[in-house]
């Protein structure tokens, strides 16, 4: 069965545009969650959602990063007028409601020129 | 102080060698616990949950001490497919998994 898949995943883009990062869950899990990665250092937690709704956002870093979640299924991260500091790995992962283990996706490497 | 500590590493040993990393959490609240294991430039995996009884997969003996806050990863007779980075990785909150990493610890195992 499919895994988590995530696009781009490259991504280079001039500091000021916006980007979009796309994440298509495991069929079935209802939970999703967006961290980032940078160079040395440990994942970071951005949000979580159950279904399409977001109960925790807590770790979105700025106003400029949002995320929604449509049909219980695909989310979209956005981080608008892109900074050198967003430069990270973005991964998503999904789980089953109630289950420990997160399935991570391949990730979107994101470089802020 | 971060949340979750760990050796960076590298650690270097030789095939069938065994290797321990140690993790500390400093939320006493914190709900369960694993260790993932990430390759280079990949994704994390599960590689096991850590329970206060402690348990063992195959080559793996993962162990938590509550009190102490600390959480152990033990691997006998090291292949050279265990190369890799451990993530100590810690949940803190009840009804959703909100983890916590740790920046990870790499092993390298040599012929």
């Amino acid at each position: 069965g499919a895994g988590v898949s995530q696009s781009p995943s490259n991504k280079v883009t001039e500091k000021g545009k916006d980007v979009e990062l796309r994440c298509d869950p495991i069929s079935g899990h209802t939970a999703l969650y967006w961290y980032r990665q940078s160079l040395g250092q440990g994942l970071e937690f951005l949000i979580y959602f159950q279904g399409n709704s977001a109960p925790d956002k807590s770790g979105l870093p700025s106003d400029r990063f949002s995320a929604e979640r449509t049909g219980g299924s695909v989310s979209t991260l956005t981080i608008q007028r892109t900074q050198q500091e967003d430069s990270a790995v973005y991964l998503c992962a999904s789980s089953l409601l109630g289950k420990n283990e997160q399935f991570f996706g391949p990730g979107t490497r994101l470089t802020v020129l | 102080r971060k949340e979750v500590e760990q050796d960076p590493g590298p650690f270097n040993v030789p095939e069938g060698a065994t290797v321990a990393f140690n993790c500390t959490y400093s939320n006493s609240a914190s709900q369960s616990f694993f260790w993932y294991r990430q390759d280079c430039r990949k994704e994390p995996k599960l590689l096991m949950s850590v329970y206060s009884s402690g348990n063992e997969d195959g080559r793996f003996t993962a162990q938590l001490n509550r009190a102490s806050q600390y959480i152990s990863l033990l691997i006998r007779d090291s292949k050279l497919s265990d190369s890799a980075t451990y993530l100590c990785v810690v949940n803190q909150a009840t009804g959703f998994q909100k983890l916590v990493f740790g920046t990870g610890t790499r092993l390298l195992v040599s012929p």
